[in-house]
């Protein structure tokens, strides 16, 4: 069964650091590409990044909202998603969900995670 | 950039059809997938690639396309079909995923 894991999420005052992280089994997880998508608050579906399923020259992908300030990355041999947040602000509060890709970009995300809730907030 | 355009709400009563599009410029060329996501829970893939459906998902739900509106279309609504739907498509022109900005489905 593929599952999907998210953690990391807390509050955290604006300016500050956090990193999320989403395990994940049930599937060969270097196969595929993998994405952070948010939900703030009564909002609809952000997509945040993207990584591809190579770790050794990976494709990297951010919305516009987020270059600069977040990166993403992942540990195949750990079976792990991440994403390191910093110069945090509030219209970052949100719920980030890790989803399944594919091979390519265009693919649909087929599996994803309960989502771990970050509030930007002093 | 590329835009999504959805109807934020849409009402049908329980054994209609409901009918939920997205617009965008040539989407006709794009492969469009579709969520639904109930309160409270992650989205769930109930289209994909226009109008392919993930195993599980019920015959009720297909898609289709045109030049520039996609549609997801639920035959025989229940009461259980009460969520957001969210089209997402890729662009390739900036990679960058494009969620529409969701519909809220109701039944009446």
């Amino acid at each position: 069964e593929v599952q999907l894991v998210e953690s990391g999420g807390g509050l955290v005052q604006p300016g500050g650091s956090l990193r999320l992280s989403c395990a994940a089994s049930g599937f060969t997880f270097r196969s595929y590409s993998m994405n952070w998508v948010r939900q703030a608050p009564g909002k609809g579906l952000e997509w945040v990044s993207y990584i591809s399923s190579s770790s050794s020259s990976s494709a990297i992908y951010y919305a516009d909202s987020v270059k600069g300030r977040f990166t993403i990355s992942r540990d195949n041999a750990k079976n792990s998603l991440y994403l390191q947040m910093n110069s945090l602000r509030a219209e970052d509060t949100a719920v980030y969900y890790c989803a399944r890709g594919s091979l390519t970009g265009d693919a649909p995300f087929d599996y994803w995670g309960q989502g771990t809730l970050l509030t930007v907030s002093s | 950039s590329y835009v999504l355009t959805q109807a934020p709400s849409v009402s049908v009563a329980p054994g209609k059809t409901a009918r939920i599009t997205c617009g965008g410029n040539n989407i006709g060329s794009k492969s469009v997938h579709w969520y639904q996501q109930k309160p409270g829970q992650a989205p769930v893939l109930v289209i994909y690639d226009d109008s392919d459906r993930p195993s599980g998902i019920p015959e009720r739900f297909s898609g289709s396309d045109s030049e520039n509106t996609a549609t997801l279309t639920i035959s025989r609504v229940e009461a259980g079909d009460e969520a957001d739907y969210y089209c997402q498509v890729w662009d390739s022109s900036s990679d960058l995923v494009v969620f529409g900005g969701g519909t809220k489905l109701t039944v009446l």
